[in-house]
């Protein structure tokens, strides 16, 4: 089966500390792409990043970054000194065949 | 930088009725999707198009929709006769080819509210 797991629901955290999204993937493909969504308030999907199975390369984009480990099968998603701007709903996804399947989402809210 | 447009940013609308929601795509992409996320709950799958035809539905999919791309530049979804669990947001994305490197960009959304 082809799925995203987002175990955690929903994450508070204190401005300026960093926090870490997981997303454990399931799939057969053995060439597949995984994605980072964020949903902010407004409720736009705002693509943050793709990543190929084939390139386990840990990204790092400003106060993103992402850890991609194909032995555990996750994809985990860490914000560095996390903002105010950044609390939203963030979606982990896969793509198979010619759409992409998301996780639940997990509702991150950083306090002043 | 480009962008898929969606029209109207909100729908509403009394059960029974037909609704059209409109996309945009990005002018040279040749892929288009609907997705739905009823509120609080994650983004789903609803149909793939390419060439004037569809080439994936899911079962949410069923009768009471259909997608249309009339001219050179809208693609539309219709729900013929809504029912309140219609009710939900409503993406559009596209893409530009068949690539496994293309990345599907989304449309801000179409809240349609069936009363």
């Amino acid at each position: 089966a082809q799925k995203v797991t987002q175990a955690q629901t929903e994450i508070s955290v204190v401005e300026k500390e960093d926090v870490t999204l997981d997303c454990v993937y399931e799939t057969r493909d053995t060439t597949y792409y995984l994605f980072w969504y964020k949903q902010p308030p407004s409720g736009e999907l705002v693509f943050l990043i793709r990543r190929n199975s084939f390139d386990e390369q840990n990204e790092i984009s400003g106060r993103y970054s992402w850890n991609f480990q194909k032995s555990t099968s996750s994809f985990n998603f860490t914000i560095t000194a996390s903002q105010v701007v950044d609390s939203a709903v963030y979606f982990c996804a896969l793509r198979r065949d010619d759409k992409i399947i998301f996780g639940k989402g997990t509702r991150l809210h950083i306090l002043p | 930088e480009p962008e898929v447009t969606q029209t109207p940013s909100h729908q509403v609308t009394q059960m029974g009725q037909e609704v059209i929601l409109r996309c945009v795509p990005i002018s040279n992409h040749l892929y288009f999707y609907w997705y739905r996320q009823i509120l609080g709950q994650k983004v789903e799958f609803l149909v793939s198009f390419y060439n004037n035809e569809i080439s994936e539905k899911s079962e949410i999919f069923d009768d009471q929709f259909s997608v249309e791309r009339p001219d050179g530049s809208n693609f539309t979804l219709k729900i013929r006769s809504t029912k309140l669990e219609d009710s939900a947001m409503y993406f559009c994305a596209s893409r530009v080819t068949g690539g496994w490197t293309d990345t599907q960009y989304f449309g801000p959304g179409t809240r349609l509210t069936v009363l």
